[in-house]
């Protein structure tokens, strides 16, 4: 079964400290995996996007990885600020069949001064 | 400005009363999709299109018809509507297929059907 799990569900962190959010997968065969944020009230925006031959990818403060051996992807966010607010999450894409992506539940964070 | 646009934004409705959602597009973009977002669930996709006069089911199309008349264009129509049906919808759109391309979602219209 094309799954994807989120961890943690929440997290909250101080201004300016860093912090790791996680995803693994079973989707399969498979494309590629986006991390998108959505902050309250918004809709998801496209952070990252990563191929199987890609194992980090970085934009700006936000850096993700990707196992594909292990089927595993973390975000990190390095110097947290609060408009990091919001919910992250995770998509896989599967290479065949035109309904192919398959979202993760998100991680809620919340940075406080 | 590329952008998916929705309207309304937020709407309350009673049961059985007809609703469209709309979503426009100005990117030109193939491939659009409609999804529903519930507490715990996360996004879960209702219909998408592949293309103009082309669309399919997604996850959680009961209760729920598009159309894709125009390219720009794929509402969102509730013919009667229930309580089950209230929850956050986005609209996304990408150019071709979703397996490569990253989604540009729109900002969401809240439904409380009463």
């Amino acid at each position: 079964k094309n799954q994807v799990e989120q961890s943690p569900q929440s997290l909250i962190i101080l201004e300016g400290k860093n912090c790791t959010l996680q995803c693994n997968y079973t989707v399969s065969p498979f494309s590629n995996l986006r991390w998108y944020k959505q902050d309250t009230g918004r809709g998801p925006v496209s952070l990252t996007i990563m191929t199987f031959s890609e194992n980090t990818k970085s934009n700006g403060r936000y850096t993700a990885t990707l196992d594909a051996d292990t089927k595993q992807s973390s975000l990190h966010i390095t110097a947290s600020q609060l408009s990091d607010s919001a919910s992250y999450i995770c998509v896989v894409s599967r290479q065949t069949g035109a309904n192919n992506l398959f979202f993760g539940t998100g991680t809620r964070l919340t940075v406080i001064p | 400005e590329a952008q998916v646009t929705q309207n309304p934004r937020y709407l309350i409705t009673v049961t059985g009363k007809k609703l469209t959602v709309t979503c426009s597009q100005n990117m030109n973009h193939e491939y659009m999709s409609w999804y529903r977002q519930d507490p715990g669930l996360g996004l879960r996709q209702i219909y998408y299109s592949m293309n103009v006069e082309v669309t399919d089911k997604g996850d959680v199309p009961e209760g729920y018809k598009v159309s894709r008349k125009e390219k720009r264009n794929f509402p969102l129509i509730l013919e009667s509507p229930s309580p089950n049906q209230t929850s956050l919808y986005f609209c996304a759109s990408s150019r071709g297929d979703t397996s490569n391309q990253p989604q540009h979602f729109g900002d969401g219209t809240r439904l409380s059907i009463l």
